[in-house]
């Protein structure tokens, strides 16, 4: 069964500019979770998406960054201005439950996107 | 959301066995206890879970008394492989899209 795909792995770009990141969740997983991941810290969810709806979008800073999934599978991530703050890795799961972390509920991560800002 | 409490890092030996207790003193009566590995550069990855009593798999096993207010991850025999960062989360069925909070974890280093 294939993983969890992202892609680019990296990226380096300049404050201001905007940047996007693809995932392609595991096939006939029903929930897709955006995640970033500052140095020497745990994942922090920026979005989660139920199929093609999001159900969660509470700690996305909404003035910035996007995201969509369409038709329920692949989803991008956008930055559009990119700041300084914003360097972290940026981490692509799915799961095949709706994510509330019982049986059912594993989250599949991809290997991430280490997003430099300069 | 239950809050959960693990040390910030351990070391210990190849070959020796780490146990990593994580506090969750407000752990709902339908919440699981999920234990994620993450090594560098990589995303986390599912390690064991579990409700009540003990849990056991290929890779680690899960202790959880019988006031589930905390688990211990046991890992025997640890390995140079088994340095990475380990999470301890939370979460219950019932809790509808309620999400996963991961903490800072627990730095496991793994010496010769």
């Amino acid at each position: 069964e294939a993983g969890v795909a992202q892609s680019p792995r990296y990226k380096i770009i300049e404050k201001r500019q905007s940047v996007a990141f693809w995932c392609n969740p595991i096939s006939g997983h029903a929930t897709l979770y955006w995640y970033q991941q500052i140095l020497g810290q745990g994942p922090k969810l920026l979005i989660q998406f139920q199929n093609n709806g999001v159900v969660d979008d509470s700690q996305l800073p909404k003035d910035r960054f996007s995201a969509e999934r369409l038709k329920g599978v692949d989803s991008t991530l956008k930055i559009q201005p990119a700041k300084l703050e914003d360097s972290a890795v940026y981490l692509c799961a799915s799961s095949l439950g709706g994510g509330a972390g019982g049986p059912g509920d594993t989250q599949y991560f991809g290997p991430g996107t280490r997003l430099t800002v300069l | 959301l239950a809050k959960t409490t693990q040390p910030i890092s351990m070391d210990s030996y190849e070959g020796q066995e780490v146990n990593i207790t994580c506090s969750h003193n407000n752990i709902a009566t339908n919440d699981y206890i999920t234990w994620y590995q993450q090594f560098p550069s990589q995303g986390p990855r599912f390690i064991i879970q579990g409700y009540k009593t003990k849990v056991t798999n290929e890779v680690a096993s899960l202790f959880i008394p019988a006031d589930r207010k905390s688990s211990t991850l046991s890992l025997p025999r640890v390995s140079l492989s088994d340095t990475a960062v380990y999470y301890c989360l939370v979460g219950g069925p019932n809790t509808g899209f309620q999400k996963l909070v991961f903490g800072t974890g627990t730095r496991l280093l793994v010496s010769p």
